[in-house]
């Protein structure tokens, strides 16, 4: 079946250092792909998506490519912020249907 | 965009009660979802509401356990039923306003059974 791989966290890095969260999936067909961000205290928001191969999602100074080559789709920011501070999850949609496979989550801690 | 409104945000509950969470969003919505994310781990689809039938329930929830109703399009109801110290969760609603994949979530509602 279908199944979404993030790396382990916490993930802890010092301000301005350059993240990369690692997210590899298993689908059939060609799913869309998002990260999704829950800043403590708050709701899942979406952060960016990407809908077909070699597709960039972009947002807030993150960035994540659609490579279906090598069903990946790495989180990166080459700044990060002490506001960047929070729980990320790659999530993919194989069938356009809202029904979300999410990976574990990866707790990012960034610090001044 | 949408937004949601849950409740209760979070709650104490005693083993075999049943507790039913409210969902309530800012606008007219063909599909609601509900997914739970225990403690430490991802969020796992629940099932989808469907306005006018009955919920569609994923692989290993049943109906017995988690009632949903969704009178209307703006308005959805999960209740967890004979609640077990397992059902310690927290329990989002969720909805897709087009047909690009993106959810909306609420914030939650954290059930903790003792």
């Amino acid at each position: 079946g279908n199944s979404v791989t993030q790396m382990e966290g916490p993930v802890t890095l010092s301000e301005e250092a350059f993240l990369t969260i690692n997210c590899t999936y298993t689908a059939t067909g060609y799913p869309s792909l998002f990260w999704y961000v829950q800043y403590p205290g708050e709701g899942l928001q979406l952060l960016l998506k990407a809908t077909k191969a070699d597709d960039k999602g972009s947002n807030k100074g993150f960035e994540a490519t659609y490579r279906k080559e090598t069903t990946s789709f790495h989180l990166e920011k080459g700044s990060v912020q002490v506001s960047d501070s929070a729980v990320y999850f790659c999530a993919l949609d194989s069938g356009n249907t809202g029904k979300l496979i999410f990976g574990q989550g990866t707790t990012l801690q960034v610090k001044p | 965009s949408a937004v949601i409104s849950q409740k209760p945000s979070r709650d104490i509950c005693q083993r075999g009660t049943s507790l039913t969470i409210q969902c309530q969003v800012d606008s007219q919505v063909t599909m609601m979802f509900w997914y739970r994310q225990q403690p430490g781990q991802s969020l796992t689809l629940i099932a989808t509401a469907n306005q006018g039938s009955e919920a569609t329930y994923e692989s290993g929830f049943v109906i017995d356990k988690f009632p949903i109703s969704r009178p209307n399009l703006t308005f959805s109801t999960l209740t967890v039923s004979n609640m077990s110290p397992e059902d310690s969760s927290i329990y989002l609603c969720s909805v897709t306003t087009g047909g690009n994949g993106e959810l909306f979530f609420g914030e939650g509602s954290r059930l903790t059974v003792l």
